[in-house]
């Protein structure tokens, strides 16, 4: 059974604390990591596509690297905003045209 | 101009009746998807469609029938509600098959059966 883990299932942190969270994910035949951001009321919105053991990406104070031999992406946000305040979910893809396994997601919330 | 959009947004009806969500995308994609949130909250893959052929087809009760008319539109026709139907639906699209893009979520259907 293939099958994406998230931890922590959710986190509070203070306003400029940074904060990083986990995917993990069987690595054989893997293909490609996907994050996406989902706010209350609103649609899940791509936040990173990774395919390549050691791959980083950046989007403002967002981050994420991709571990593929040991099945583990990390998300790092740098001086968490009220804002960033969201669902985080990760999915995984086995082969080139399968389906996206999501994980149960990390949510996170920033007090001001 | 919404991306990907969804209608109806809320949708309440009885047990027994027959019901269809529709789903449009305005990005040109190839590809698309419906997913259901289950009550663990988590994303579940239902069906792909790509360029109109159906591609990904889960194990979902055959009540649920997916039609695409053209690329840009993608279905959701559910025969029979049953109570276990409550959930909320989420159409997706993506530029095409490969699992390396991707995907543009709707604003999610929010089904309830009574």
């Amino acid at each position: 059974i293939l099958n994406v883990e998230q931890s922590p299932q959710s986190l509070h942190v203070q306003e400029g604390d940074s904060t990083n969270f986990t995917c993990s994910f069987p690595s054989s035949n893997f293909y490609a990591l996907h994050w996406y951001r989902w706010e209350t009321a609103k649609s899940p919105e791509a936040l990173f596509v990774m395919t390549l053991n050691g791959d980083e990406k950046k989007k403002g104070r967002i981050s994420a690297t991709l571990n593929t031999k040991e099945g583990y992406s990390y998300l790092y946000i740098k001086g968490s905003q009220p804002e960033d305040s969201a669902t985080y979910l990760c999915a995984s893809v086995w082969n080139q045209g399968g389906k996206l396994i999501f994980g149960q997601g990390t949510e996170l919330s920033v007090k001001p | 101009d919404t991306a990907v959009s969804q209608t109806p947004k809320y949708l309440v009806t009885q047990m027994g009746n027959d019901k269809s969500i529709k789903c449009e995308q305005n990005l040109g994609h190839d590809t698309m998807y419906w997913y259901k949130q289950d009550s663990k909250k988590f994303l579940k893959i239902m069906f792909s469609y790509n360029n109109k052929e159906l591609i990904i087809n889960e194990t979902v009760p055959n009540r649920f029938s997916p039609k695409s008319p053209d690329k840009a539109h993608l279905n959701l026709h559910i025969n029979s509600l049953e109570l276990g139907d409550s959930a909320v639906y989420f159409c997706a699209s993506s530029q095409a098959l490969a699992g390396h893009n991707e995907q543009f979520f709707g604003p999610g259907t929010r089904l309830t059966v009574l």
